[in-house]
């Protein structure tokens, strides 16, 4: 059973334009959500986490919110650049010291 | 920086051989795994290691085996490589505990005819 779910496998947006990538989750005993952005051919980067206490965390252009009651949290861009065109994955920490867990990522394609 | 290096970024090896990927880090982390990534299934975890001689299966531990000898290293082994193995292998390390980002390597793509 997926415990991070990332329902859009893909995003376009327009350069200049606001990205937002969405990640649900169904387990309340997630510690931290992090995001992370991967190109082809290489691992993925640590982008951005927000603690399971806050609601909001930002960080140059990204912005990530979390959304407790709903289980949601979301990564904004802004201002979108071509550069930004990749595979994001949303993650979870879970309470203790156990393995994160990913959803499957979302492409995203910034147009210029 | 945390550097996480993966031996080989691309690899082409034969059905049935036997295969070994191997991963070092250099910050002295506990915990190291071994993700696959496929498209359309992202990330998904074969084993992880939470110290040395350690080892616990992961999500899709078949037809893989690990090692984990020293703090820095953690080997992926494919006892017997098959088609369906053709990934990307990622490898990560991370420090016991919650709230910390895992450290990617480049990863490795393998690739077996």
């Amino acid at each position: 059973d997926q415990q991070v779910k990332q329902n859009s496998p893909s995003l376009s947006v327009q350069e200049g334009r606001i990205s937002i990538l969405n990640c649900d989750y169904t387990n309340s005993m997630f510690d931290y959500f992090l995001w992370y952005k991967k190109y082809p051919a290489e691992g993925p980067t640590f982008l951005i986490s927000i603690s399971s206490i806050k609601d909001k965390n930002e960080d140059g252009r990204f912005t990530v919110f979390l959304n407790k009651s709903a289980k949601h949290l979301s990564l904004h861009i802004v201002p979108s650049q071509p550069g930004d065109s990749a595979v994001y994955f949303c993650a979870a920490v879970p309470i203790g010291n156990t393995p994160l867990v990913f959803g499957k990522g979302t492409r995203l394609s910034v147009i210029a | 920086d945390v550097k996480v290096t993966q031996s080989s970024r691309y690899l082409v090896k034969r059905t049935g051989e036997k295969v070994f990927l191997e991963c070092v880090q250099d910050m002295d982390h506990e915990n190291m795994f071994w993700y696959r990534q496929d498209p359309g299934l992202g990330l998904r975890l074969i084993y992880f290691s939470y110290d040395v001689k350690m080892k616990e299966k992961g999500d899709i531990p078949e037809g893989y085996s690990v090692s984990r000898e020293k703090k820095e290293r953690f080997s992926l082994i494919l006892e017997s490589a098959s088609t369906n193995q053709t990934s990307m292998y990622l490898c990560a390390s991370r420090l016991s505990g919650g709230g910390t980002e895992a450290f990617f390597g480049q990863g490795t793509r393998l690739t077996v005819v």
